[in-house]
C-alpha cells in the first residue's frame, strides 16, 4: 500500500485565490513527521513546511499552511493568495519513527498552474 | 543558506559505461541521500548514508552504489548503466539534530543512457 496518495495529479487555481494540495499519508508509528516541497520547471527541490505528529497547532510559513487532521491521516498544503510563481509540482513527504536515518518518503506529487 | 551542489545537471551516456554522479554540501550535514524521479513515481530513495564511510541500501538500490569518504560528498555510481536508469537524480542532505530537519536538495542531474 502506498504510505504517501497524492490524489490529484494536476490542479488549475487562478491567480490570487486559495488552493488546497491534497495529501494522505498511512503509518503505524505514533512519531512522524510530514514535509511539503515544491519542485519548479527548473527541477529543485524547495522545502515549503513541516507538522510533526505530535504538534497541536497546524504548521504556518508565510502563505503556505498545513491542514493536518491526525485522525483522517491528512495534511494538505494551503496556499494562500496564489501567485504566478506558485505554479510548479509539489510533493508531499512522510519520515517514519524516531530512528536517525530520517528517511522521507514521497507522494507521487500534484503539477499546480496558477492562471492569470 | 545551504547550497548542495550538483556536479552535471544534464549527462548523456551509453549503455554499459560506468558513470559517477558527484554531490557536494556545504553545510556539514551529517546525513545525505540519493534520489530517482520518475514522472508519476514521486522520488524513490537510492541509498542514503549517515556518517563518513556509512551506507545504507534505500528502496531500489540495485545497479547502483555509492561511496562517502568524506563528509561534504556522496557520490552515486552505475555500475554498468542500462537503459532503465535513465531518470531524473536527486541529491539531499540533512542535519542530524532531530526528525524536523528538512531535507535539502540540489538542483538534480538528468541522466540519459543511450
Amino acid at each position: 500500500a502506498q504510505k504517501i496518495t497524492q490524489t490529484q495529479p494536476g490542479m488549475f487555481v487562478q491567480e490570487k485565490e486559495a488552493v488546497t494540495l491534497d495529501c494522505t499519508y498511512d503509518t503505524s508509528d505514533q512519531s512522524y513527521g510530514l514535509f511539503w516541497y515544491k519542485q519548479p520547471s527548473s527541477g529543485e527541490m524547495i522545502f515549503l513546511i513541516y507538522q510533526g505528529s505530535y504538534d497541536e497547532q497546524n504548521a504556518t510559513e508565510g502563505r503556505y499552511s498545513l491542514n493536518f487532521q491526525k485522525a483522517r491521516k491528512s495534511a494538505n498544503l494551503v496556499i494562500s493568495a496564489s501567485q504566478l510563481g506558485d505554479s510548479a509540482m509539489y510533493f508531499c513527504a512522510m519520515r517514519e519513527g524516531m530512528d536517525s536515518s530520517y528517511k522521507l518518503i514521497f507522494g507521487s506529487g500534484t503539477r499546480l498552474l496558477v492562471r492569470p | 543558506d545551504v547550497k548542495v551542489t550538483q556536479s552535471s545537471r544534464y549527462l548523456v551516456k551509453r549503455t554499459g559505461e560506468k558513470v559517477f554522479l558527484e554531490c557536494v554540501q556545504d553545510m556539514d550535514h551529517e546525513n545525505m541521500f540519493w534520489y530517482r524521479q520518475d514522472p508519476g513515481l514521486g522520488l524513490r530513495l537510492i541509498y542514503f548514508s549517515y556518517d563518513v564511510k556509512m551506507k545504507e541500501k534505500g528502496d531500489i538500490p540495485e545497479g547502483y552504489s555509492v561511496s562517502r569518504e568524506k563528509k561534504e560528498r556522496f557520490s552515486l555510481i552505475l555500475e554498468s548503466a542500462s537503459t532503465n536508469q535513465t531518470s531524473m537524480y536527486l541529491c539531499a542532505s540533512s542535519l542530524d539534530e532531530g526528525a524536523n530537519q528538512p531535507q535539502h536538495f540540489g538542483d538534480g542531474t538528468r541522466l540519459s543512457i543511450l
